[in-house]
C-alpha cells in the first residue's frame, strides 16, 4: 500500500461546484500539507497541519479550506470552483521536519 | 516569500553525461532539501544537506552547499534515460514548511 493516498485521482467539474480532495496516510506522522501545482510555478503550499488540532494557511489559501479529521486524513475543500483552480494538487506528510513524502496527486480539470 | 530557484530551468544531456543543477535562495537555512518528480507523478525525496554540511554524497548524486552565497548544485554523474524528470530544490527555514522551487527539468538522451 502506499504511504500516501489520494483521492480522486483525476476530476473533471464545472465552475461552482463544491469539490472535496482526500488524503489519507499509513505512516503516522504528525505533519500533512496541500500543495498546488501549475505549469512553470513549482509547487505552493495551500495549507498545512502540524496536528489534528492544528490547521494553518499557506502561501495560497484563498477560496480553499481544510480538514485534519484524524492523525491519517486531511481533506483539501474547494467551496466554489473556478477555473483558475484547475492544477495538479498534491499532498504530502512528514515527521516534524523530516523530508516529506508526497502521494501521487490529483489531476483537477474546472470547466 | 523566501524560495529557492533552480537554473537551468530545463537542461537536455546525452546519457552518460553529467547533469548540473544550481538552486540559489535568499535566506538562513537549516537545510536544504533535493527532490525529483517524474512526469506526473509525486515528488520523492532524494538528498538533504543541512546547513553546516559543504557536500554529500548518495549513490549518482552529490550535492554541494555554500551558506555564503546561498546557493547549492546538485550533480548526477553518469546520467541515464531513467534520470529524466524535474528535480526541485526546497529550503527548510525551521519554523515554517518547505518552500520548493520551480524546478529543473531534465532530459537524458539515449
Amino acid at each position: 500500500d502506499a504511504d500516501v493516498t489520494q483521492t480522486p485521482r483525476n476530476r473533471i467539474t464545472k465552475t461552482g461546484k463544491r469539490i472535496m480532495l482526500e488524503c489519507s496516510q499509513t505512516k503516522g506522522h504528525d505533519r500533512m500539507y496541500w500543495y498546488r501545482q501549475d505549469p512553470g510555478l513549482g509547487l505552493r503550499l495551500i495549507y498545512y497541519s502540524f496536528d489534528v488540532k492544528d490547521i494553518n494557511k499557506g502561501e495560497i489559501s484563498d477560496g480553499y479550506s481544510v480538514s485534519r479529521q484524524a492523525q491519517a486524513k486531511f481533506s483539501l475543500s474547494l467551496e466554489s470552483a473556478i477555473p483558475n483552480q484547475t492544477a495538479l494538487y498534491f499532498c504530502a506528510i512528514s515527521r516534524g521536519n523530516q523530508p516529506q513524502h508526497f502521494g501521487d496527486g490529483t489531476r483537477l480539470s474546472i470547466l | 516569500s523566501q524560495q529557492g530557484e533552480e537554473d537551468p530551468q530545463a537542461l537536455s544531456i546525452q546519457e552518460g553525461e553529467n547533469a548540473t543543477m544550481n538552486c540559489s535562495y535568499k535566506t538562513s537555512i537549516n537545510n536544504l532539501q533535493w527532490y525529483r518528480q517524474n512526469s506526473g507523478r509525486g515528488l520523492v525525496h532524494l538528498i538533504l544537506i543541512r546547513s553546516n554540511e559543504r557536500e554529500k554524497h548518495s549513490g549518482r548524486l552529490r550535492v554541494t552547499l555554500d551558506t555564503s552565497k546561498k546557493s547549492s548544485s546538485l550533480l548526477i554523474t553518469a546520467s541515464r534515460a531513467a534520470d529524466t524528470a524535474s528535480y526541485f530544490c526546497a529550503t527548510d527555514l525551521g519554523i515554517t514548511p518547505l518552500v520548493f522551487g520551480k524546478g529543473t527539468r531534465l532530459s537524458v538522451i539515449a
